[in-house]
């Protein structure tokens, strides 16, 4: 599959559940970010990657711990989450860290926490 | 920070009418204003972007302009067709970094 695939799409965990969300970018691109969608909201930047060091940490709680093993992947682990957390997660990727570099967006993974 | 506001939140448009969807931003050193598309169960899609030293700029039925002594740009969606139903998100990033700010997004229904 080409440009940026997330899994799984849909996810249910309970507030005691450890999960993980995975993102992959076939695009050859060096950086990455997680986004959380919530209704009624913009889009709200998590964390950004460039070639596999972090490099913003949006004021995210710790119970969401990002990974990025190379600048192909990225996951979001995730543990204790509260109800609020329920959003889509997009991922995205871009060439590089440059304004105007586009970011192109993962499907999403819509995540409910019960 | 960066503060990105859009308007309206809602449009309904009879099809082949024109839409126009606003936004306006606060961070002056911002050069770069992408839109994006997101149809509903899919991801987010570029569909034009323009950059501070061009006031206006056409993909086919799309276009966008900018101010930036006003620090507002804009969507225009001409003969609007059924499947420009979908939510069009502005965002602005700038000051040489890659943080891109969006807006709280338009949801365009297109009434055939």
């Amino acid at each position: 599959e080409t440009g940026v695939t997330q899994t799984p799409r849909h996810l249910v965990m309970g507030m005691t559940n450890k999960k993980s969300l995975k993102c992959e970018q076939h695009l050859g691109h060096n950086a990455m970010y997680w986004y959380k969608q919530s209704a009624k909201k913009p889009l709200e930047l998590m964390f950004v990657y460039n070639f596999k060091e972090q490099t913003e940490n949006n004021s995210v709680p710790s119970r969401f711990s990002p990974e990025c093993p190379n600048s192909s992947h990225l996951f979001l682990h995730l543990h204790t989450l509260q109800p609020e957390d329920s959003a889509l997660y997009l991922c995205a990727s871009s060439q590089g860290l440059a304004a105007t570099d586009t970011q192109y967006f993962g499907p999403g993974t819509r995540l409910t926490v019960l | 920070g960066e503060n990105v506001e859009q308007h309206p939140s809602t449009l309904s448009v009879q099809e082949g009418d024109s839409a126009v969807i606003k936004c306006t931003y606060s961070d002056s050193a911002s050069n770069y204003f992408p839109w994006y598309k997101q149809e509903l169960g899919k991801r987010p899609q570029l569909i034009i972007d323009i950059r501070s030293n061009v006031g206006e700029k056409k993909d086919q039925r799309i276009a966008v302009t900018l101010n930036k002594t006003a620090k507002h740009f804009s969507l225009h969606i001409t003969e609007t067709q059924p499947e420009d139903s979908a939510v069009y998100f502005c965002a602005a990033s700038g000051g040489g970094y890659q943080k891109v700010t969006f807006g709280i997004g338009t949801k365009l229904q297109v009434i055939p």
